[in-house]
């Protein structure tokens, strides 16, 4: 079946230290998301790829960044994960920005920082 | 202030009762859809709505979009313990623009 995988579903990194998070997709999708969503929170965008054009949310911090490396593949890299990063991220695809942008999400990688 | 409110933000109900969430704003949206969210999980697209006054129904759940196209309702009937979870609205300003999510109802249904 067609879909959206993260790896991995839990994730614990120290205070500082780089962690990446990935996601793959079988979709074929033109676009793909990164969201960051809290306890009990809606999911915040963070950045989202357009093929290979690479978009930042203006509030999203310089402690995040992305790589895309094909249609299939993408990476989220926490820098210096601080306590306030621990969250679940949520990776998301959609064929293209057309006006319905139904978006397809992955299972999620709960990050905790210690 | 959200641009979408979604009310009400938790619900507690008895399985077999009926149950209807808003998803409400001042914007006109070119499009909204739902989502059920499950706990550890990521969010599963329900539904889409394009057309003012739109009407979709998906088996027990029934989606309605309001004919402004500024505000959408969730009806569920005889709520089962399987529908537990985070349900989230969200919307497309115009083309071209990006997803705004609500704030989320969270759903409890007892046995």
């Amino acid at each position: 079946d067609a879909m959206v995988i993260q790896n991995p579903r839990y994730q614990v990194t120290q205070f500082g230290k780089p962690v990446t998070l990935s996601c793959s997709q079988t979709l074929n999708h033109n676009v793909m998301y990164w969201y960051q969503q809290k306890s009990s929170q809606a999911p915040k965008l963070l950045f989202h790829y357009y093929d290979k054009d690479f978009n930042n949310e203006a509030d999203t911090p310089d402690n995040f960044q992305s790589r895309r490396p094909n249609t299939s593949f993408c990476f989220l890299d926490i820098r210096s994960p601080g306590l306030g990063d621990a969250a679940m991220y949520l990776c998301a695809t959609s064929r293209d920005p057309g006006a319905t942008y139904e978006q397809y999400f992955g299972p999620g990688t709960r990050l905790t920082v210690t | 202030t959200q641009l979408l409110e979604q009310s009400p933000q938790f619900l507690s109900i008895q399985e077999g009762e009926n149950l209807t969430v808003y998803c409400n704003s001042s914007s006109v949206f070119s499009s909204l859809q739902w989502y059920r969210q499950e706990p550890g999980e990521g969010p599963v697209l329900l539904v889409t709505v394009v057309t003012g006054g739109e009407v979709k129904k998906l088996k027990r759940l029934t989606f309605q979009f309001g004919d402004a196209r500024k505000d959408s309702s969730l009806h569920i009937t005889a709520a089962q313990t399987g529908d537990t979870g985070l349900y989230l609205c969200a919307g497309v300003l115009n083309a071209g623009n990006m997803l705004t999510f609500g704030g989320g109802t969270r759903l409890m249904v007892k046995p």
